[in-house]
């Protein structure tokens, strides 16, 4: 089944320690994404990357990292967590090859910074 | 800047009722336009597009149609159902391939 994977579904951390939200997909498109998604501002991209070893800045990217070493797999790094940084996440890659605006979506990952 | 406007809601409906959800967008060129549902607990999917002036995008009922003169792409559906009762999300592709969204509205359908 094509999808897009992420973990942990739902954390509960405090400020100051780091964390990784994995994402995975297995229909081996190029390009992915971080979006947060927050009450009255929708979606905000946070990250991007186009193909492995490519990644860029979106909209909100400070506090974050992020890496792509493998097509599949592009983590969600926050280094040290602060309460602004509780969110909805989501991950999503491109249906095509060249990015056409189609996404598709993971289950997206509560987390919450105490 | 740059940027989607949608109505805020949310919009409360009867089931078989008339639906509208407008959305207008800011953007220099002719973006490629699209409508995305989240429903409860799940993560957005591609509901509809149009990627020129004048197109009609549908699916599952749905439709909208791409208006350059108003820069609108409404989301209308004739019958709603319970079913149907989600986060919808107007969207366009920048000239930099990145989707910029609106805030969303929430749509719920009573039966």
């Amino acid at each position: 089944e094509a999808q897009v994977t992420q973990n942990p579904r739902y954390l509960i951390t405090v400020t100051g320690k780091k964390l990784t939200v994995t994402c995975s997909q297995n229909m081996n498109h190029e390009y992915m994404s971080w979006y947060r998604q927050d009450p009255g501002l929708g979606l905000r991209q946070i990250y991007y990357s186009m193909n492995v070893e490519v990644t860029d800045k979106g909209d909100v990217p400070e506090g974050y990292k992020v890496s792509r070493k493998e097509k599949r797999n592009f983590p969600l790094i926050l280094e040290s967590p602060s309460p602004n940084q509780t969110s909805l996440y989501f991950c999503a890659s491109s249906v095509r090859d060249r990015f056409t605006g189609e996404l598709f979506f993971g289950e997206g990952s509560r987390l919450t910074v105490l | 800047g740059n940027s989607v406007t949608q109505m805020e809601g949310p919009v409360t409906l009867s089931e078989e009722a008339f639906l509208t959800i407008n959305c207008t967008y800011t953007a220099t060129g002719y973006p490629s336009l699209f409508w995305y549902v989240q429903y409860p607990g799940e993560g957005l999917q591609l509901l509809l597009k149009a990627t020129k002036a004048d197109d009609k995008g549908s699916n599952k009922g749905f439709e909208a149609t791409y208006r350059k003169e108003t820069t609108s792409f409404h989301l209308e559906k004739g019958s709603v159902q319970v079913s149907d009762s989600a986060v919808y999300f107007c969207a366009y592709m920048d000239s930099s391939y990145k989707l910029i969204f609106g805030s969303g509205t929430r749509l719920l359908v009573r039966p």
